[in-house]
């Protein structure tokens, strides 16, 4: 198995613009999970599925962040209108239940 | 309600020394604990984990680590560190109350020198 698949791993782009995130988790994992991780915040999940429904996300931070998962093999994080503060590395994980498996992570630069 | 604590943010070892690494959890019951590494750049990989049974636990890379129910620990160890095992350890509490989340510690760096 390819691991959590994720994409792109590096987004920098302008306040005011939409940014999509985007990820493919193993094969066979029913929960899926978005983190943000920042030095001043550390790891901070933001919204987690199961069997492609959403189950909390009280951890997304406004109403500018949405997240979807249309199909048990794919997920989006979608920031719109992102700000210089929503400047972080965005990880995926998918698990079985019980441990975690992460993706490499998508750094994003807002300017 | 679950939390982990890891009291050292940064530490440093000599390459070849042993190592401890410090975590302690808040939980009601029996907790499922994890310990994960995160090299510069990267994801988080799982080390090891603890479910039941023998309360000293085998990871890869050579880690082991052991609960300790008594002192609420699972503290992370390794005999001799090798200098690719700088990084960011995060120690992590599963949570069992039906939400399928993990409880993740702040990390401690380890630096690793000659």
């Amino acid at each position: 198995d390819a691991g959590v698949i994720q994409s792109p791993r590096h987004e920098v782009t302008e306040m005011g613009q939409e940014v999509t995130l985007r990820c493919k988790p193993i094969s066979g994992h029913d929960y899926l999970f978005w983190y943000r991780q920042t030095m001043m915040r550390g790891l901070e999940l933001l919204i987690y599925f199961n069997n492609n429904v959403p189950i909390d996300d009280s951890g997304m931070p406004e109403d500018r962040f949405s997240a979807k998962m249309p199909n048990a093999s794919f997920s989006t994080l979608k920031i719109q209108p992102s700000e210089p503060r929503d400047s972080a590395v965005y990880f995926c994980a998918s698990s079985p239940a019980g441990e975690l498996y992460f993706g490499p992570g998508t750094r994003l630069t807002v300017t | 309600a679950q939390s982990v604590t890891q009291p050292d943010i940064h530490i440093t070892v000599s390459e070849g020394a042993s190592l401890e690494l410090r975590c302690n959890y808040s939980y009601g019951a029996t907790p499922y604990l994890f310990w994960y590494v995160q090299s510069p750049g990267q994801g988080l990989q799982l080390l090891l984990k603890y479910f039941s049974g023998d309360t000293l636990v085998q990871g890869i890379k050579g880690f082991e680590a052991e609960f300790k129910r008594s002192q609420s620990s699972f503290n992370l160890r390794k005999p001799s560190v090798h200098w690719s095992d700088a990084a960011e350890y995060f120690c992590a509490v599963y949570d069992q109350t039906g939400a399928n989340n993990l409880f993740f510690g702040t990390g401690t760096r380890l630096t690793v020198i000659p």
